[in-house]
């Protein structure tokens, strides 16, 4: 099994403030995905990077794929409450794609 | 389309009974998956299936049984299940290969009781 370490596990922040999100393993990935999960409902995906040192943005997401392949960061500028949700890094290899432990965020209003 | 649709999205059942979760997806993905989610915790995978056949089993006991009959659908068996089996199933399909990004669908919300 190749572990993802997600960091922070918990973030509880203001709405405006910035917040990054790290996502690191031992193994390395042929890619890495980022997804947002609300409760009771399935994960979203938000991005997929495929290439050492790959940043990607989305809106107000930038994320960063490490350049040996085996780590992740999403950062999120001026967070807003439609932000809060758990979100998991995962990786992708045989078939396989394993989530890593997860981050749940609370953006207060 | 990009749906991947699961029935039922809820279902209560007892430990001596016998029931099936379903997926379905149209988007001619040939990799399909079961994830168990336990309250607060991200997702476990299960099962992979890959062009209709199990590729990956990840020592889940013998009560869960999937089932692929075709390349859209993919079907979960629950027999005798224990109330520590209460979770939410969720369902992806990917292309094989590339980067196989996966699309979920909602998930049923089981419970054994």
């Amino acid at each position: 099994t190749q572990l993802l370490e997600q960091s922070p596990q918990f973030l509880s922040i203001q709405e405006g403030e910035n917040l990054t999100v790290y996502c690191n393993s031992s193994s390395v990935f042929s890619s890495l995905q980022w997804y947002r999960q609300e409760p009771g409902e399935g994960p979203v995906l938000l991005v997929t990077v495929v290439t050492g040192g790959e940043v990607k943005k989305l809106k107000r997401l930038t994320f960063q794929f490490g350049d040996a392949r085996k780590d992740s960061s999403l950062h999120i500028t001026a967070a807003q409450p439609g932000d809060t949700g758990l979100y998991l890094c995962a990786g992708t290899g045989a078939n396989n794609l394993f989530f890593g432990t997860g981050t749940r965020l609370t953006v207060i209003p | 389309d990009t749906e991947v649709t699961q029935t039922p999205k809820h279902l209560v059942m007892g430990m001596t009974n016998k029931k099936s979760l379903k997926c379905e997806q149209h988007m001619g993905h040939r990799a399909m998956y079961w994830y168990k989610q336990k309250a607060k915790k991200p997702p476990e995978l299960m099962f992979v299936y890959s062009y209709e056949k199990l590729s990956i089993n990840e020592s889940v006991p013998s009560r869960f049984s999937p089932e692929c009959p075709n390349s859209s659908l993919l079907n979960l068996h629950l027999h005798a299940l224990q109330p520590e089996d209460s979770a939410l199933y969720l369902c992806a399909s990917s292309q094989v290969g590339g980067t196989e990004e996966a699309f979920f669908g909602q998930g049923t919300r089981l419970t054994v009781v």
